[in-house]
């Protein structure tokens, strides 16, 4: 089935330390998205990428850091930069312009 | 700026009680208007994408439509298992045609 696969589910962070989310699709999409989710909040837009080897910011990039080496691939670094990481984070694709197919997340906790 | 209101912020039926859920939003040219569901814990589940005014969408209980200004989510004889957030975001006609997400509707649907 084609989906998308985020990796860890959970995941905790320590002080001054940086840690990956991983985001990986198998839609054949050109563009990939990485949102964060706060509790009684909309989506933000952290990163976005529409096509490999090319990214843009979103409204929220400060302390996030993305790559796109393939295209099945955009995995999201939180740096140690980021002082308030603890979110909900959603990996999501499309083709451009259309629809948003979203992954089932990964909830960041800091110990 | 593109912005999205969602309203009620949470909203408690018992099951069969229709209701309505609304999306207020202004955007310099809308693209699209998309409505999800969300469970607790998962990614969005994409339901419809309404694209003018007047166009209406069904899908099981639920009837989205569109204003000028505003969507409706009607939701009939619902069940338990349509307990869930529901998510509107909008897509503007500009060059960078990202999604700006309201803050969502928490539907409890009591048996």
């Amino acid at each position: 089935d084609g989906g998308i696969t985020q990796s860890p589910k959970y995941l905790f962070r320590k002080e001054g330390q940086n840690v990956t989310l991983s985001c990986e699709q198998n839609l054949n999409h050109d563009a990939m998205y990485w949102y964060r989710q706060d509790p009684g909040q909309g989506l933000r837009l952290i990163y976005y990428s529409q096509i490999v080897n090319d990214f843009q910011k979103g409204d929220i990039a400060e302390g996030y850091s993305v790559s796109r080496e393939k295209k099945e691939s955009f995995p999201l670094t939180v740096t140690s930069a980021q002082k308030n990481p603890t979110a909900f984070y959603l990996c999501a694709s499309s083709i451009q312009g259309e629809k948003l197919f979203f992954g089932s997340g990964t909830q960041l906790s800091v110990l | 700026e593109d912005q999205v209101t969602q309203s009620p912020e949470a909203l408690r039926l018992q099951e069969g009680e229709s209701s309505s859920l609304n999306c207020s939003y202004t955007v310099s040219g809308l693209r699209g208007l998309f409505w999800y569901r969300q469970d607790p814990g998962k990614g969005p589940e994409f339901l419809f994408t309404l694209y003018s005014a007047g166009e209406e969408k069904e899908k099981e209980r639920l009837k989205a439509t569109l204003t000028k200004k505003e969507s409706f989510l009607h939701i009939t004889a619902p069940k338990p298992e349509d307990s869930a957030t529901y998510l509107c975001a909008v897509q503007s006609s500009g060059s960078a045609r990202q999604l700006t997400f309201g803050s969502g509707t928490q539907l409890t649907v009591l048996p």
